[in-house]
């Protein structure tokens, strides 16, 4: 079954320093893979999404993720970190064929401090 | 365009009462999700709806839990009887398309359930 995994549960970084969130997926073919933000006490609102056009995908807030497929990974960066970055971000993978659905990886939590 | 909307956002209840909680998808989208998130975890998926039929429960705990969507727009999910562990968000998404679409799910703010 296709499946992401999240590597650090936690990251922590100072405001002005780059931001990178890991994520490696599991699929024998390739994959559409999403990123997800969610904000305390919100839902999740989408970053940005892979689906087999470009590999460097561009999203909101600055944000972009590079799809390797050598390296089954698909990590989100940012060069510069915002306090308002702080918040709880999630890789997903659409699995292929069937229904559209996403699974979803375990969440990083991003803390920006001054 | 109104998101999804989801009710009540907050519920406290004691284990072995009954919970009700709903779900009103963007106006047109077909595909409709349950989505539980426990502390510390991402979210998983309990039930898809496409239209008003069930296309996937496979995890959905079906001694407890029940869904419905009838007439293809708003869902309920219910939990009888709740136990600690269904202590939890539950994400309500809406998606446009149904299968060979990208994936793209929107998502309700969630409704946070404790169960004491």
């Amino acid at each position: 079954a296709q499946s992401v995994t999240q590597l650090g549960s936690h990251v922590s970084v100072s405001e002005g320093a780059l931001v990178l969130l890991r994520c490696n997926y599991s699929s024998s073919v390739p994959p559409y893979l999403f990123w997800y933000v969610q904000y305390p006490n919100q839902g999740l609102q989408l970053l940005l999404k892979y689906t087999s056009a470009a590999t460097l995908v561009k999203g909101i807030n600055g944000f972009e993720a590079e799809f390797k497929k050598s390296e089954t990974s698909f990590h989100l960066t940012k060069p510069s970190a915002h306090m308002s970055d702080a918040a709880e971000y999630f890789c997903a993978v659409r699995p292929s064929g069937g229904y559209n659905k996403l699974i979803f990886g375990a969440g990083t939590r991003l803390a920006v401090h001054p | 365009e109104a998101g999804v909307a989801q009710s009540p956002r907050y519920k406290i209840i004691e284990k072995r009462q009954s919970v009700a909680f709903w779900c009103n998808p963007i106006s047109g989208h077909a595909t409709l999700y349950w989505y539980q998130q426990i502390l510390g975890q991402g979210p998983k998926l309990l039930i898809q709806f496409q239209n008003n039929g069930v296309v996937d429960d496979s995890q959905l705990p079906k001694d407890r839990f029940s869904a419905e969507r009838l007439k293809g727009v708003d869902s309920t999910l219910k939990i009888q009887p709740a136990k600690l562990e269904d202590s939890a968000v539950y994400l309500c998404a809406s998606s446009s398309e149904t299968s060979g679409g990208t994936g793209e799910l929107f998502f309700g703010e969630g409704s946070r359930l404790t169960v004491l």
